[in-house]
Formats: C-alpha cells, sequence, structure tokens
C-alpha cells in the first residue's frame, strides 16, 4: 500500500507562492496505473480539485486555477510538487496529496495523504 | 458544467439506523460516480467507485446505487464509526465532489 506524506510550508504571505511536496512510499510516481494529483479542502469552498500529473508528466488541470498552478512529477525522488502564486486568503486550506487509477472512471482517488493545512496570511 | 448536489446537507441518525444519502447530477454522468467517507480531522476514504463497486475493505452495510443524474449511498445499520462526514464525486477527466452530508448521532 502506498503512503503519501506532504510537506512544506504551513504559511504563505499574500501574493507569494505556496510550494508543497508530496513523497511517495511503498510505490513509484513513474507507475504506468496511476495518476498523483493534489486537491485541497477549505471550509467556504470544500474539496476542490487542482490537478494531477500522469506517469508521463502529463498534466491536468482545474481550469479555475490553471493559470496560478504548476504540478511536476520528480521521478528520482519519488516526489510530485505542487506551486500556487499569486495566494490570496482565499487559498487557505488542507492541501492533500491523491493518487487516482486513472481520469474517467478510473478518477477516484484510492490513496489519500494526510494532508498538510497551508494558511495564507501576513 | 456539470454539478452534484448532495442530500440532506446534514442527517441525524442512531446506531443501528438504515440511512441513504442521495446525489444529484445536473446531467447524466452514466455510472461514473463515487464516494467516500470522512472523519473529522483525517483525509477521505474511498468507498464506493462505478457507483455501485465497493473499494476492497469496506464493510458491506455500506452499498451504492444509481445511474444517469441519481445515485444513493446506503448505509444498513449504522454503527458508532460510521458518523462522518460521506461525499460524492464525479469521474471524469476531472475531479468533482459534492459537498458533502454530515451524519450526526
Amino acid at each position: 500500500q502506498p503512503h503519501l506524506q506532504e510537506s512544506g510550508p504551513g504559511l504563505v504571505k499574500p501574493s507569494e507562492t505556496l510550494s508543497l511536496v508530496c513523497t511517495v512510499s511503498g510505490g513509484s510516481t513513474s507507475d504506468s496505473s496511476y495518476y498523483w494529483g493534489w486537491i485541497r479542502q477549505s471550509p467556504g469552498r470544500g474539496l476542490e480539485w487542482i490537478g494531477s500529473i500522469s506517469y508521463s508528466g502529463t498534466t491536468y488541470m482545474n481550469p479555475s486555477l490553471r493559470s496560478r498552478v504548476t504540478i511536476s512529477e520528480h521521478t528520482s525522488k519519488n516526489q510530485i510538487s505542487l506551486r500556487l502564486k499569486s495566494v490570496t486568503a482565499a487559498d487557505t486550506a488542507v492541501y492533500y496529496c491523491a493518487r487516482h487509477p486513472g481520469l474517467y472512471g478510473g478518477a477516484y482517488v484510492d490513496h489519500w495523504g494526510q494532508g498538510a493545512l497551508v494558511t495564507v496570511s501576513s | 458544467d456539470i454539478r452534484l448536489t448532495q442530500s440532506p446537507s446534514f442527517l441525524s441518525a442512531s446506531v443501528g439506523d438504515r440511512v441513504t444519502i442521495t446525489c444529484r447530477a445536473s446531467q447524466g454522468i452514466y455510472n461514473n460516480l463515487a464516494w467516500y467517507q470522512q472523519m473529522p480531522g483525517k483525509a477521505p476514504t474511498l468507498l464506493i467507485y462505478a457507483a455501485s463497486t465497493l473499494q476492497t475493505g469496506v464493510p458491506s452495510r455500506f452499498s451504492g446505487s444509481g445511474s444517469g443524474t441519481e445515485f444513493t449511498l446506503t448505509i444498513t445499520s449504522l454503527q458508532p464509526d460510521d458518523f462522518a462526514t460521506y461525499y460524492c464525486q464525479h469521474l471524469n477527466s476531472y475531479l468533482l465532489f459534492g459537498g458533502g452530508t454530515k451524519v450526526e448521532i
């Protein structure tokens, strides 16, 4: 069973860039059977998908966040990273790393990280 | 854009009750729906995918049904561990979640 662990700063200033890393153990980010993604959750916005990346590096983004998001895969480290630029208080949320077997019918998340709370505040 | 509406938003129940939660899609989505359970302070966990397929390890008191625009999650004989928030999710090229149903004692 894979274990997903998010890490990164818990406090980010407005207008700056939020950066998180998801380290995967017990599985490989280069496994062609899976996609790796980021989902966030806040009281006001519920569960919101940010985007996902395939083993080949193809990214799929939430259109509402696409202009501010970069998701990358770092195969040598078995990590996925998230960068969200120009953050505001509305980006305050718990950020989850997630694995899903595919898109469309396979887009269910079968493994989640424990989540990382990121607060945007000066 | 497809929207998912869960009802009710809150549900009060007792141990042993049969509970049904509904998720309605604004357009037909075939059987492309999943259900999750989330305990306070924890990440969601997958219960059901493809509308009715039980994820490995999930107790059989959980079941899902429906297709098209209306889906249900049923918990027969509610257990103490089942008091949680439940979410539906549309399975597509993007991941879209419903607003959640909190099951309270």
